[in-house]
């Protein structure tokens, strides 16, 4: 079963809109965390966000912002006010503990493409 | 500026030639990572270096062989690859290795080309 299932493999997006790119992730542990990571064309992987399965509040980092569910195992990055340098591949990872071994599995990826 | 740099950026090699990818990292981290990125396929964790100790070595074919003489160096050589090794190569750190809330930092990727 998919550990990490991103159900968009491309969005297109007016310029200045917001932006939701979903994340749907099973685990039983309760402890785990949540990053989302943007990949331009250039190919460098850019740390964007992250959010622990203890914290209370929603992870915000300038324009990006975490909608996370719990109950829902939901954990959609939402991008305010979109710019022509968003266009790149979104890719959200978990996190968890398995037998000590704490590796970093990955979703397939969400191309987006702000159109001007 | 990236706190984790790789070079070569763009790599094209024969399969019967001997190349290394270079990777520093300028963050402080103790852990050291090489990652495989395919065309349609997800992110290939290849090799994990905790304090300049070899951790994990995902099955990965001995043609590639990896190297960390100090925790900001991480070097990986190459020999006689085959076409399918053509990807991008990406090198990482963290903090440390375990905890769920580790955060890894990547690099450039270096694009290797295997003719």
């Amino acid at each position: 079963a998919q550990k990490i299932t991103q159900t968009q493999p491309g969005m297109f997006v007016q310029e200045k809109e917001a932006v939701t790119l979903d994340c749907t992730y099973d685990t039983s542990d309760p402890s785990y965390g949540l990053f989302w990571y943007k990949q331009p064309s250039s190919g460098e992987m850019i740390f964007l966000i992250y959010q622990g399965s203890y914290d209370q509040q929603n992870a915000t980092e300038g324009r990006y912002s975490l909608n996370f569910q719990k109950a829902r195992k939901s954990a959609n990055l939402v991008i305010s006010a979109s710019q022509l340098g968003d266009s790149a591949m979104y890719f959200c990872a978990m996190r968890e503990a398995i037998d000590s071994n704490y590796q970093l599995i990955w979703g397939a990826g969400t191309k987006l493409i702000i159109k001007p | 500026e990236t706190g984790v740099t790789q070079t070569p950026r763009h790599l094209v090699m024969g399969m019967t030639n001997k190349k290394s990818l270079k990777c520093e990292q300028h963050l402080g981290h103790n852990a050291m990572y090489w990652y495989k990125q395919s065309a349609k396929k997800p992110l290939e964790l290849m090799f994990v270096y905790s304090l300049e100790e070899r951790v994990e070595n995902n099955s990965v074919p001995s043609r590639f062989s990896p190297e960390c003489p100090n925790s900001s160096h991480l070097f990986l050589h190459l020999h006689t690859l085959q076409p399918e090794d053509s990807a991008l190569y990406l090198c990482a750190s963290s903090q440390d290795r375990t905890g769920v809330g580790n955060t890894i930092y990547f690099g450039e990727g270096s694009w290797l080309t295997v003719v």
